[in-house]
């Protein structure tokens, strides 16, 4: 399959710990926010969004956390699952803008 | 679920020649968007689309790139003389009426141009 994100940050975790990835936005005024899982070869997948009167949001194993005072965003997940191994996107979104911004991604390989 | 469906998976075409990527939106989304994946990088903005014209687009969106709503269902993206560059995972998407609420995305179209 596609190989995305040569020069990704990585993060290595044992299958049923918790991981947590994080990400730094760029933009004050960047009101929505959007976790993505990309699996080799496919499109990005919704995972969990949040808005930016909330400091956090849970789903199923998920959690997302945000700072607005340093523009922090990270995404927890319990009870890691092999399944789990993907790249992971932050995405952000300002208010009347049609685009998602996206960053970088970090790697996320869960190890049996 | 409702799924954005994009075809071809994967095209490979000669440098100059022009392509048009597929996509059918989820029935009930208005908003239809068109990003870019170079191997190795992260995802892109290409353009956003809503009733009939472009909303928005980014600068890598220039003249040799159209998109079309031909009928109630697809939305197209054409490149009119690829070039070597053009080579990327395409990805469609599209969201609600509220913008962005659902942005779903489709498994792209794997574009190569030799």
């Amino acid at each position: 399959g596609e190989s995305v994100g040569l020069h990704l940050p990585t993060l290595s975790v044992q299958e049923g710990d918790n991981s947590i990835i994080n990400c730094a936005y760029s933009n004050s005024a960047s009101d929505y926010f959007i976790w993505y899982k990309q699996e080799s070869g496919k499109g990005p997948q919704f995972i969990i969004d949040i808005r930016s009167n909330m400091d956090k949001r849970q789903g199923q194993r998920v959690t997302v956390l945000l700072n607005k005072t340093v523009k922090h965003l990270s995404l927890q997940i319990a009870a890691t699952q092999p399944g789990d191994s993907a790249v992971y996107f932050c995405a952000e979104n300002i208010g009347g803008a049609q685009k998602l911004v996206f960053g970088q991604g970090t790697r996320l390989t869960i190890n049996p | 679920e409702p799924e954005v469906t994009q075809t071809p998976s994967h095209q490979v075409t000669q440098m100059g020649q022009e392509v048009i990527l597929r996509c059918v939106p989820i029935s009930n989304h208005l908003y239809f968007y068109w990003y870019r994946q170079i191997l190795g990088q992260k995802v892109e903005f290409l353009v956003s689309f809503y009733n009939n014209e472009i909303s928005e687009k980014s600068e890598i969106f220039d003249d040799q790139f159209s998109v079309e709503r031909p009928d109630g269902s697809n939305f197209t993206l054409k490149i009119r003389s690829t070039k070597l560059e053009d080579s990327a995972m395409y990805f469609c998407a599209s969201s609600a009426l509220v913008t962005n609420y659902g942005y779903t995305f489709g498994s792209g179209t794997r574009l190569t141009v030799v």
